[in-house]
C-alpha cells in the first residue's frame, strides 16, 4: 500500500512571495490533516478535512493560509504571503476513520519549507 | 492549556529498557492514548495506542493505570536506531482536538 505522498520535499523562497504544498492521502482515506512543525517543536494541526469539508481550521492563519481539498482525495495548501516566521516543515497527515485523536493518522514525509 | 505532559529528553544505552511516562489528566473517558515515534526528517509514526491496563505488539508496551491519568511507553532493549522523538496524543473532555505537545527526545547511546 502506497504511504501518503508529498511535493514538494524541499522550498527556499523569500518573504512575500508565494508557495503552493501538494498532499495525496493513502487511497480511501476520508479524512485529511494538514500540520506544521517548526524546528523542536511538535505537529501543530493547521486544518483537518473528513472528504473534501472542512472539520477544523481554527488554527489556520486564514489572512496567509488557505487549503482546499476538491475531490475529497487531493489537498494543497498554500501560503500567500509568506514570512520569515513561517519556515517549518508542513506535514500532511490521513486517517481513514474520522478526525479524532484516537483514530491513527498516517503522515507524509513533509515539506521542508525556507523563507529568506 | 497542554493536554498532555511528558519529559523533554532522556537519555539510555543500548540493551536497556526505556520508559517514557505522559501525564494526562482531562483525559476523556472514551479516548484512547496513542503513541507516536518521529525520526529526523521523517512524518511521526503510529507505534502503539491502549484504552487500560496493558497493550504489547512487536515494538512497545503501554502500561495505563486504572485512573488513566498518566501512561508508560516502554521500550525494550533499545538500540541506536530507536533515538527519536516520542508523542503520545489524547483526547481531551469536551474537546476532540488534536494536540501534539513538545514530544519527548529520547537519545540511546552505544
Amino acid at each position: 500500500e502506497a504511504g501518503v505522498a508529498q511535493s514538494p520535499r524541499y522550498k527556499i523562497i523569500e518573504k512575500r512571495q508565494s508557495v503552493a504544498f501538494w498532499c495525496n492521502p493513502i487511497s480511501g482515506h476520508a479524512t485529511l490533516y494538514w500540520y506544521q512543525q517548526i524546528l523542536g517543536q511538535g505537529p501543530k494541526l493547521l486544518i483537518q478535512f473528513q472528504n473534501n469539508g472542512v472539520v477544523d481550521d481554527s488554527q489556520l492563519p486564514k489572512d496567509r493560509f488557505s487549503a482546499e481539498r476538491l475531490k475529497g482525495v487531493d489537498s494543497t495548501l498554500k501560503i500567500q504571503p509568506a514570512k520569515l516566521e513561517d519556515s517549518a516543515v508542513y506535514l500532511c497527515a490521513s486517517s481513514p476513520r474520522g478526525p479524532r485523536p484516537n483514530n491513527e493518522q498516517f503522515f507524509g514525509p513533509g515539506t521542508r519549507l525556507t523563507v529568506l | 492549556l497542554a493536554k498532555t505532559t511528558q519529559p523533554i529528553s532522556m537519555d539510555s544505552y543500548e540493551g536497556q529498557e526505556v520508559n517514557i511516562t505522559c501525564s494526562h489528566n482531562n483525559i476523556a473517558t472514551n479516548d484512547y492514548i496513542t503513541w507516536y515515534q518521529q525520526f529526523p526528517s521523517q512524518g511521526p509514526r503510529f507505534i502503539i495506542q491502549g484504552y487500560k491496563t496493558k497493550v504489547t505488539n512487536e515494538v512497545a508496551s503501554l502500561f495505563i493505570p486504572a485512573d488513566r491519568k498518566s501512561s508508560t511507553l516502554s521500550l525494550p532493549r533499545v538500540s541506536l536506531s530507536d533515538t527519536a522523538v516520542y508523542y503520545c496524543l489524547v483526547g481531551h473532555q469536551g474537546d476532540d482536538k488534536i494536540i501534539f505537545g513538545k514530544g519527548t527526545r529520547l537519545h540511546i547511546l552505544p
